[in-house]
């Protein structure tokens, strides 16, 4: 069963506070991404990760920071959360980092920071 | 940078009727397209890829490409409900494999 997990699902941070967002994926697929989607802007890539330990930035990586210790699993942290973090979070997972393949998405992390 | 645009912001077409999307892209160098669909409160999920000029056919979805006019449609035939949803134009270079995704059409299929 091809699947991306997310956890958790909602989530309501004080600003200023730690948040850790994780992702799964049962495909062993090598390259994984964080995008965040607000209203009117699309799905915005945070950063990508092409295998274990080997991550780059993407459009928008200021006030992020990832982990990939295992091929199926992958880390987004946010430290110091920001009022303007507050969206919702996507992780999706892809054979190759070509544009060729399709991504795999999983069900999306609501993050609000007050 | 690629600017990846869609057009319209939204759309209502009736049950049976043919919607059509619109996604212009700015890089010349782009390779691969895909079109994906968000349903509320789901992940999206790849509808169909293009790679090549012209239309490619999947049931009632067909995808046309025009590479020189930077130009890439989608169209549903037979508009179900269920179709109702979040839609998405993405489009990557061949040497940048990230994919650069449109702000979305909404469409609303009206019974």
């Amino acid at each position: 069963d091809m699947k991306v997990t997310q956890m958790p699902r909602y989530l309501i941070k004080r600003m200023g506070e730690n948040v850790l967002l994780e992702c799964g994926q049962d495909m062993s697929h090598e390259t994984m991404y964080w995008y965040r989607q607000d209203p009117g802007l699309g799905l915005q890539l945070i950063y990508i990760s092409y295998d274990v330990d080997s991550n780059s930035e993407g459009d928008i990586p200021k006030g992020y920071r990832v982990s990939r210790k295992k091929r199926e699993h992958f880390s987004l942290i946010l430290d110091s959360a920001k009022t303007n973090q507050t969206s919702v979070y996507f992780c999706a997972s892809s054979f190759s980092g070509t544009g060729g393949y399709e991504q795999y998405f999983g069900p999306g992390t609501r993050l609000t920071v007050l | 940078q690629q600017k990846v645009q869609q057009s319209p912001e939204s759309l209502i077409v009736p049950e049976g009727g043919m919607a059509s999307l619109n996604c212009t892209f700015s890089d010349r160098n782009s390779q691969y397209f895909w079109w994906y669909r968000q349903h509320s409160g789901e992940g999206p999920k790849a509808l169909m890829s293009i790679f090549s000029n012209g239309d490619k056919k999947e049931g009632r979805f067909t995808a046309h490409l025009n590479k020189a006019s930077l130009h890439v449609s989608l169209h549903i035939k037979d508009s179900q409900p269920s179709d109702s949803a979040l839609y998405f134009c993405a489009v990557s270079t061949l040497n940048q494999g990230k994919l650069i995704f449109g702000q979305g059409t909404k469409l609303s299929i009206k019974p």
